[in-house]
């Protein structure tokens, strides 16, 4: 099975940082990498498929890349909004779907 | 509106069984892949089930023999039947669909309902 590193667990920033989070797979998995944000007591939402769309509707602050087994999720200049659990997903494995362990990003 | 609205959750003793329903609308149910993926309190997201739009249903280890996923397209609804239920069932149960195509690996979750509480203990 292809296992998801994600890192870190959890992260302090400010409003106006630029924050990275990384997801790393066991092996490759060419751009097949999604990615998700979820406030506390709400189901998740899409953010980014196939690695570095960007989802319709979703503010630009937000960017994915990467390929092969290295992933980032990129916010350019952070919001009051946008402190909250992320994730990353594997859709390589059909059928299987792997998430990864998450990352907290809360207030500094 | 689109959207899917899940129900049926709640309290269960250890060995019991729980059948969970997922309301769609605004979309065609049909022509989707639909899942359940489960978050305990305060920890992560794991995906419980798919069933696909020809009815073929895949589960990972931790729930193979114990749960079944069917779906009504007549009536838009998705069903998980959980049976055998131990207390690391315990979580939060979403129904969500998938847009892409899972076998190709484009997959991905583009709609969530908002949950049901599943609690098994005695």
């Amino acid at each position: 099975d292809i296992q998801m590193t994600q890192s870190p667990s959890s992260l302090s920033a400010s409003v106006g940082d630029r924050v990275t989070i990384t997801c790393r797979a066991s092996q490759t998995i060419t751009t097949y990498l999604n990615w998700y944000q979820q406030k506390p007591g709400k189901a998740p939402g899409l953010l980014i498929y196939g690695a570095s769309s960007l989802r319709s509707g979703v503010p630009s602050r937000f960017s994915g890349s990467g390929s092969g087994t290295d992933f980032t999720l990129t916010i350019s200049s952070l919001q009051p909004e946008d402190f909250a659990t992320y994730y990353c997903q594997l859709s390589y494995n059909a059928p299987v779907f792997t998430f990864g362990q998450g990352t907290k990003l809360e207030m500094k | 509106e689109v959207q899917l609205v899940e129900s049926g959750g709640g309290l269960v003793q250890p060995g019991g069984s729980l059948r969970l329903s997922c309301a769609a609308s605004g979309f065609t149910f049909s022509s989707s892949d639909m899942h359940w993926v489960r978050q305990p309190t305060g920890k992560g997201l794991e995906w419980v089930s798919t069933i696909g739009t020809l009815a073929d249903t895949f589960y990972p280890d931790s729930v193979k023999g114990r749960f079944t996923v069917s779906r009504e397209n007549a009536r838009n609804s998705l069903y998980l039947q959980m049976n055998s239920l131990r207390a690391g069932d315990t979580a939060v149960y979403y129904c969500a669909r998938t847009t892409g195509d899972f076998w190709r690996g484009t997959a991905h979750f583009d709609l969530w309902g908002r949950g049901t509480r599943v609690t098994v203990s005695s």
